[in-house]
């Protein structure tokens, strides 16, 4: 399979703490992006980063990248209730025609 | 709310019927996807629309028959389906094809369909 791995599976925090997740990937990349999904409903897109970035930031998210690694990470920080959603990390590959979704992460923010 | 809308929202039919999805967009996407998710897992790709043509079909079977009339909609029409097609049917956009862009995409909400 083409599709990244996430870890962890599922993770559960308080409010207020941050969140760090995962992705792995095994292509080389375009550009590599978050999206999160709440309950039973569309992924909404987060954030994109390219290949030739390092890091990137969007209020409370950062995310770095590592292609040496193929690797990827997101950090929401001061972590809200409303974060509690599934977040997925998606990328495009340089060749081929397939726009991969990682396993996904599911947060869950205890008020 | 979201900016593609998908019809109906939920969707019950036998494995007789003949019933279609529907997808809408008016942001001037160029490109229109179908996705399949299952309960708790990753979506995975049906069809690519690039400019009206389809561009991609990920081994689908032929049960599922993706149309475009127009840039801003997207029908999926299905027939003679099985209980394990029941999943969450994702519409999305993006503004070029993912190839030639760095193009997020923009989802619906869904449409919860379950064959009995």
């Amino acid at each position: 399979s083409q599709q990244g791995e996430e870890d962890p599976q599922a993770l559960s925090i308080q409010e207020g703490e941050n969140a760090t997740m995962n992705c792995s990937y095994k292509t080389s990349i375009n550009n590599l992006q978050w999206y999160r999904q709440n309950s039973g409903r569309g992924l909404v897109h987060l954030i994109l980063i390219r290949s030739n970035e390092r890091e990137k930031h969007s209020g409370r998210l950062r995310v770095t990248l590592d292609t040496s690694k193929k690797s990827s990470s997101l950090l929401i920080t001061a972590s809200r209730a409303a974060d509690t959603a599934s977040y997925f990390c998606a990328t495009v590959p340089n060749t081929g025609n397939q726009f991969y979704f990682g396993t996904g992460t599911s947060l869950t923010v205890i008020p | 709310d979201t900016e593609v809308t998908q019809t109906p929202k939920h969707l019950v039919m036998g494995m007789t019927n003949k019933k279609s999805l529907k997808c809408e967009q008016h942001m001037g996407h160029r490109a229109m996807y179908w996705y399949k998710q299952k309960a708790k897992k990753p979506p995975e790709l049906m069809f690519v629309y690039s400019y009206e043509k389809l561009s991609i079909n990920e081994s689908v079977p032929s049960r599922f028959s993706p149309e475009c009339p127009n840039s801003s909609l997207l029908n999926l029409h299905l027939h003679a389906l099985q209980p394990e097609d029941s999943a969450l049917y994702l519409c999305a956009s993006s503004q070029a094809p993912w190839r030639m862009s760095n193009s997020p995409l923009h989802f619906g909400n869904g449409t919860r369909l379950t064959v009995t």
